[in-house]
């Protein structure tokens, strides 16, 4: 099946600092990518919807400023979490659909844990 | 985005089939259903997908009624390597994955 790639897979980083994951669609174009946070035993919660060319659409809550999108090719968006505090630690997943109409398939990368000291 | 309902945890022995129940009563007419697993710290990974009546692959099987208001995961012979959250969710392709809790299965030996 399709491959989605993030990277790094785990980040520490400063308060303050701020801190680039990317996600990369390994064998296919991808013009829509979804990005999620998960915290300890929670369910996924999705973030924003970022889409190639154009900007990024956010959920209600998600603040755009301190989450920035960028999807700059068919095959790579970025998350930058901006000036990181303790309580942006959290797993980020990145996520593209599948090309199919009726394929609700969705292929996930292997997630960033976030760690903000 | 159809709401989808299912229990919060199971708890099954290695060698049981494990039958996970999702109620999704306002499911649209283009809505298909989709489940997910996810082990601890990695993302979620596609398992089965269907419309209606029976679907089986080579993990899993996937029971939906004619009503198609519910839908019964049906994991043959458990394993504690599929020790795992379990997703279900209805929609149609190319929309938003939107996660409900999922439920958490604890195979024990």
């Amino acid at each position: 099946g399709a491959v989605v790639s993030q990277h790094p897979s785990w980040v520490i980083c400063k308060s303050g600092t701020s801190v680039k994951i990317e996600c990369r669609s390994l064998d296919f174009q991808a013009t829509t990518m979804f990005w999620y946070r998960q915290f300890p035993k929670q369910s996924l919660m999705l973030m924003a919807t970022s889409n190639e060319g154009s900007k990024a659409t956010y959920e209600q809550g998600v603040e755009k400023d301190k989450f920035l999108i960028n999807h700059a090719s068919l095959t790579l968006s970025t998350l930058t979490v901006t000036s990181a505090h303790p309580e942006d630690s959290s797993f980020y997943i990145c996520s593209a659909p599948s090309t199919g109409i009726t394929n609700t398939e969705a292929f996930f990368g292997q997630g960033t844990r976030l760690t903000v000291v | 985005l159809a709401k989808t309902t299912q229990p919060i945890s199971m708890d099954s022995y290695e060698g049981q089939e494990v039958n996970i129940t999702c109620s999704h009563n306002n499911i649209a007419t283009n809505d298909y259903i989709t489940w997910y697993q996810q082990f601890p710290s990695q993302g979620p990974r596609f398992i089965i997908q269907g419309y209606k009546t029976k679907v089986t692959n080579e993990v899993a099987s996937l029971f939906i009624p004619a009503d198609r208001k519910s839908s019964t995961l049906s994991l043959p012979r458990v394993s504690l390597s599929d020790t795992a959250v379990y997703y279900c969710l209805a929609l149609t392709g190319f929309q938003k994955l939107v996660f409900g809790t999922g439920t958490r299965l604890l195979v024990s030996p």
